[in-house]
C-alpha cells in the first residue's frame, strides 16, 4: 500500500513552452503533498506545500507564478512549469502524506519526474 | 536555519562487509529524522524512521542510531550486498510541519 505515482517520467521540451507534471496517491488519501526539486549532486529541495481545496504555501526564493500547483482533489496534485527555460531543468519528485493512518507522518514519494528543457 | 550533512559523499565495499553512514544536522529541535534508499533516477524509499524521543530504530540489516543533542544519526548496515548500492539520504523533520531538510546524501557501491 501507500503508492505514489507521476506523470510522466520524462519530459523534453523547448524553452518557453508549459509543463505539467502529475502526482497521484493511488490506494490512499492526502491531504497534503510536497513538490521537490532535485539537481544533479545536491539534496531535494522542497519546492512547495500542496493542500487540498486550498492555495499552495511555496518555500522561499520559489516563484509561485512560475511553478503552479494544483491540489483539486484528495488523490490528485499537478504542478505546472510555465514557460520553462534550460535553469529548470531538474527531477521533480513529489510525495504525498496519508490523511489517516499509523504513521501520518509519514511521506510517501513518488519516482520522480526528469524534466529536460532546450 | 537547518543544514544536514552527509558524510562520505561516497563509499564503496566489498560484499559482506558492515558499514556506517553518517548524518549530522545543525539545529536539534526535530521532530523526527528519516532514512531513504534512491536508485538512480528513481524516487525515494523510506528505510527507517526515528521520532525525537528515540534513540534506533532497526529493520531487517539496518539500524539507525540517533543522538539529538550532538545531532547526529548514523544508519548501519550489516552483511552488505550488491543489491545495497544506492545513494542514501538523511533527512529531518522540523517541529512537526511535516517540512523535510535534506542532506546531499552518500552514495553506496556494494562490489560483489
Amino acid at each position: 500500500g501507500a503508492v505514489v505515482s507521476q506523470h510522466p517520467s520524462w519530459v523534453i521540451c523547448k524553452s518557453g513552452t508549459s509543463v505539467k507534471i502529475e502526482c497521484r496517491s493511488l490506494d490512499f488519501q492526502a491531504t497534503t503533498m510536497f513538490w521537490y526539486r532535485q539537481f544533479p549532486k545536491q539534496s531535494l529541495m522542497l519546492m512547495a506545500t500542496s493542500n487540498e481545496g486550498s492555495k499552495a504555501t511555496y518555500e522561499q526564493g520559489v516563484e509561485k507564478d512560475k511553478f503552479l500547483i494544483n491540489h483539486a482533489s484528495l488523490t490528485l496534485s499537478t504542478l505546472t512549469v510555465t514557460s520553462a527555460h534550460p535553469e529548470d531543468s531538474s527531477f521533480y519528485i513529489c510525495s504525498a502524506r496519508q490523511t489517516s493512518g499509523r504513521a501520518p507522518e509519514t511521506q510517501y514519494f513518488g519516482p520522480g519526474t526528469r524534466l529536460l528543457v532546450l | 536555519k537547518q543544514e544536514v550533512t552527509q558524510i562520505p559523499a561516497a563509499l564503496s565495499v566489498p560484499e559482506g562487509e558492515n558499514l556506517v553512514l553518517n548524518c549530522s544536522f545543525t539545529d536539534s529541535a526535530i521532530y523526527n529524522l528519516q532514512w531513504f534508499r534512491q536508485d538512480p533516477g528513481k524516487g525515494l524509499t523510506s528505510l527507517l524512521l526515528i521520532q525525537s524521543s528515540q534513540r534506533e530504530q532497526t529493520s531487517g540489516r539496518l539500524n539507525a542510531s540517533l543522538d539529538k543533542s550532538s545531532g547526529r544519526s548514523t544508519l548501519y548496515i550489516a552483511a552488505s550486498q550488491p543489491g545495497d548500492s544506492a545513494t542514501y539520504l538523511c533527512a529531518v523533520n522540523q517541529g512537526g510541519s511535516e517540512k523535510l531538510v535534506f542532506g546531499k546524501g552518500t552514495k553506496l557501491t556494494v562490489n560483489p
